[in-house]
């Protein structure tokens, strides 16, 4: 069974520039999160979906981004536009809440370099 | 409020050696789950092991164990005979059960473990 994809691996660009990150969770998983993660915050969770609903996104740190989840197979996360302090390493996880909760599984993460 | 604390921030041991992993966690909840991660220098996050608040079994699985003990809020995690390939971030988490669901996950902040040959 394929984990799951994030793409790209890497991202670098210039601020001011908009960006996508891409993500297809593991099929049959239901719910969907973003993590962020950074030297100074840690693991911070960004915003997560349930049967491609938003559930909470109090984790968003402003309106330059932003989350869809168009279908079950695919999440977008995207920033515009770009800053320098957004530099950090974008997860994805998707997990299927048989009972109260389920466990997380991590994509391989989107490396993102602002200059 | 919920909170995960990995007071170790870098541990070295020499291969072989035994070493535990300490995590510390607040919650309000009765019902909650605990679970490791490991981050390997290559950068994903592998799941290790999820325990639920009921069960405060320890654990086992091959060279490493959990000791999961409610009455001090620690889940604590030993690695025996450690390896040069477990050196990696080992990240603590907690997931709380309220409104009927839940999957937020509270991250630790990690500790760096360094497995010297």
């Amino acid at each position: 069974d394929a984990g799951v994809i994030q793409s790209p691996r890497h991202e670098v660009t210039e601020m001011g520039q908009e960006v996508t990150l891409r993500c297809k969770p593991i099929s049959g998983h239901d719910y969907l999160f973003w993590y962020r993660q950074t030297m100074m915050r840690g693991l911070e969770l960004l915003i997560y979906f349930n049967n491609n609903v938003p559930i909470d996104d109090s984790g968003m740190p402003e309106d330059r981004f932003s989350a869809k989840m168009p279908n079950a197979s695919f999440s977008t996360l995207k920033i515009q536009p770009s800053e320098p302090r957004d530099s950090a390493v974008y997860f994805c996880a998707s997990s299927f809440a048989s009972g109260i909760t389920d466990t997380q599984y991590f994509g391989p993460g989107t490396r993102l370099t602002v200059l | 409020a919920q909170k995960v604390t990995q007071a170790q921030t870098e541990i070295s041991v020499v291969e072989k050696e035994d070493v535990t992993l300490d995590c510390v966690y607040e919650t309000r909840d009765t019902t909650y789950y605990l679970f490791w991660y490991k981050q390997p220098p290559s950068g994903e996050l592998v799941f290790l092991i999820r325990r639920n608040s009921f069960d405060e079994q320890n654990e086992i699985s091959g060279r490493y164990s959990w000791n999961f003990q409610k009455s001090t809020s620690s889940f604590n995690f030993t690695i025996t005979a450690s390896q040069v390939v477990d050196s990696a971030v080992y990240f603590c988490a907690l997931s709380e059960a309220y409104g009927g669901a839940t999957n937020k996950l509270i991250f630790g902040t990690g500790t760096l473990l360094a497995v010297q040959p």
